[in-house]
């Protein structure tokens, strides 16, 4: 079953507007959640985290968001830029798990000049 | 570079054959895991190693996955007898520990079974 879903599998937006990249999860046991980037031919890259004790976390032009009673998180980027346009990984982790990440299917972002 | 290092970048295998995966972590990084990613999903868990041991096991999937470390540095993930549903691409990524939860990855092996 997956765990981590991205219903979004592609999202464009014009350079200088918010970028809203969403998740949802279903495993309550989830307590800490992450959002990685990629680029084409390269492994992911982290990007920015928040734990469930938090409802937002902000790092310059990226803010995650997240609702424990919904099971959703989001990503907001703004304002977005062309060389933010790359592939979003929503990933989350239970402590009992030890470190594996679940991860979502990925949202393309394409940003436009 | 200061970077996980996976090698070869791409490979191409008859269907039956073995193959064999390599990963570097980054130096002074106990922790290390593979997934793989196969076409249009997401990341796939498979293996973690804390040290030189395998504490969760669970997402390999099948007996013809394999996977050891030695020396607390690098690992080679074995695939035995290649079918082609064993095609992905498949990342190593390590962390400083193991309740780390900031992986960095390596760039991947892109592995395609004909």
């Amino acid at each position: 079953d997956q765990q981590v879903k991205q219903n979004s599998p592609s999202l464009s937006v014009q350079e200088g507007r918010i970028s809203i990249l969403n998740c949802d999860y279903t495993n309550s046991m989830f307590d800490y959640f992450l959002w990685y980037k990629k680029y084409p031919a390269e492994g992911p890259t982290f990007l920015i985290s928040i734990s469930s004790i938090k409802d937002k976390n902000e790092d310059g032009r990226f803010t995650v968001f997240l609702n424990k009673s919904a099971k959703h998180l989001s990503l907001h980027i703004v304002p977005s830029q062309p060389g933010d346009s790359a592939v979003y990984f929503c990933a989350a982790s239970e402590e009992t798990s030890g470190s594996r990440l679940t991860f979502g299917e990925g949202t393309q972002l394409t940003v436009n000049p | 570079g200061a970077g996980v290092s996976q090698s070869p970048s791409n490979k191409v295998t008859e269907k039956g054959k073995d193959v064999e995966l390599r990963c570097d972590p980054i130096s002074g990084h106990t922790a290390l895991y593979w997934y793989r990613q196969s076409l249009g999903q997401g990341l796939e868990f498979l293996i973690y190693f804390q040290g030189n041991s395998a504490p969760d096991k669970s997402g390999l999937p099948s007996d013809r996955f394999s996977a050891e470390r030695t020396g607390g540095s690098v690992s080679t993930l074995t695939i035995q007898r290649t079918q082609q549903e064993d095609s992905a691409v498949y990342l190593c990524a390590s962390s400083f520990a193991a309740h780390s939860y900031e992986q960095y990855f390596g760039p991947g092996t892109r592995l395609t079974v004909t």
